[in-house]
Parts: structure tokens; C-alpha cells; sequence
């Protein structure tokens, strides 16, 4: 089974401080992204990764930044935290086919305050 | 713009009985569709999917129909179970995998 770990389940931070959510996978997916689920929003997709250093910008990247340095880790940065951020952040991967299932993490619930 | 809208947020089914949730899209260029299922505090699982050449995919409980000329997909799960309570995302990928989720049905299964 493919395992995506997310390193935090719940994180509190302050406004302003910069944020780093980390996300690895075992599979040796091509594929990493970040969304975020807010209540009658759905997921939104922040930023994806199709190969190593590679990143595309989603729905709605703005006040984020990603790292993918290494093809089992994909980094979300908030460079300067705000309470609109306060959010439930999901990592996922997948393989190269458009079409492949997205396999999640069990997702880190950030609040801003 | 949603392109995957599912507008019903919640639905309330006795245990044993059928549960149908739904979902309508708009980009005629989407021809592969996805359910997920979530748990509260856990990431979302994959469920069924189904592919745009054929119109119901069946895996034991789980079926998903597929109007392509309606552009709406259902989900039908018989017979509904508690452990089926969850929220249910149907999504749809496009070329760049980008994925496009519906904002989710909480579907609540009373014993």
C-alpha cells in the first residue's frame, strides 16, 4: 500500500511566523501535491510537483511556496503565516498518468492565530 | 468556477437502505471521474472510479453510473452500512493532473 506521511497531524502557530509542512511518500511517485479543504470549499490545490526541483502553481498558491528537492519529499512553506491560512492541509501523490488515483496523507490541521 | 459541483452537503439514509449521492460537471473535456471517501481527521481514500466509455462501474456495495450527455455521475451504495458515514468527494483529473474535487457530501447512516 502506498503510505504518504504527513510529519504533522496539528500544528498552532502565530501570525507571521514562517511554516513548513513536510510530506514523503514510499512509492516512488512521480506525482506530490498540496490542497487544502475548507468547509464548503472542497479541496483546493495549492501546488503540484511532477518530477524533482519541477513545480506548478494550483487554484490558489498565493502567500505559499513549495520545495521538492527529493522525489519522496514535497515541502508546503507559508512564508508569513496569516489567519486565513487556518486550514486542513492534505499531501497526496500519484503516478504519471493523468488519471491515476491521488493517494493521501492523513492531512496536518494548521491554525494560525 | 466549479467544474465539479455536488450540491447536495449532507444526506441522512437509514442502515440498509440505499444511498445515492451526486454530481454534475461542466467541462465536457473531463472522460475520467473519481469518488473519495473521508474519515474526520484522515486524508481522503480512493473509492471507485470510472471511466468516460462506459456508463457504471459496480464494486460490491459501490456502483457509479455515468450520464455523459447530463454531465452527472452518481454514486449508489447498497445496503448503506454506519461505517459508510463519511463525506464523499467525486473528482475529475485533467491532462497536467489536474485534479478538480466537488466541495463533498457528509452522508450519515443511521442505525
Amino acid at each position: 500500500d502506498v503510505k504518504v506521511t504527513q510529519s504533522s497531524r496539528y500544528l498552532v502557530k502565530r501570525t507571521g511566523e514562517k511554516v513548513f509542512l513536510e510530506c514523503v511518500q514510499d512509492m516512488d511517485h512521480e506525482n506530490m501535491f498540496w490542497y487544502r479543504q475548507d468547509p464548503g470549499l472542497g479541496l483546493r490545490l495549492i501546488y503540484f510537483s511532477y518530477d524533482v526541483k519541477m513545480k506548478e502553481k494550483g487554484d490558489i498558491p498565493e502567500g505559499y511556496s513549495v520545495s521538492r528537492e527529493k522525489k519522496e519529499r514535497f515541502s508546503l512553506i507559508l512564508e508569513s503565516a496569516s489567519t486565513n491560512q487556518t486550514s486542513m492541509y492534505l499531501c497526496a501523490s500519484s503516478l504519471i498518468p493523468y488519471n491515476s488515483p491521488l493517494h493521501f496523507g492523513n492531512g496536518t490541521r494548521l491554525t494560525v492565530t | 468556477d466549479q467544474q465539479v459541483k455536488q450540491n447536495s452537503p449532507s444526506l441522512s439514509v437509514q442502515e440498509g437502505r440505499i444511498s445515492i449521492l451526486n454530481c454534475d460537471y461542466t467541462n465536457s473535456m473531463f472522460d475520467y471521474f473519481l469518488w473519495y471517501k473521508k474519515y474526520p481527521a484522515e486524508g481522503p481514500t480512493f473509492l471507485i472510479s470510472i471511466s468516460s466509455i462506459k456508463d457504471k462501474n459496480e464494486d460490491g456495495r459501490f456502483t457509479v453510473f455515468l450520464n455523459k450527455s447530463a454531465k452527472h455521475l452518481s454514486l449508489h451504495i447498497v445496503p448503506s452500512q454506519p461505517g459508510d458515514s463519511a463525506v464523499y468527494f467525486c473528482a475529475a483529473p485533467l491532462t497536467g493532473n489536474q485534479f478538480y474535487f466537488g466541495t463533498g457530501t457528509s452522508l450519515t447512516v443511521i442505525p
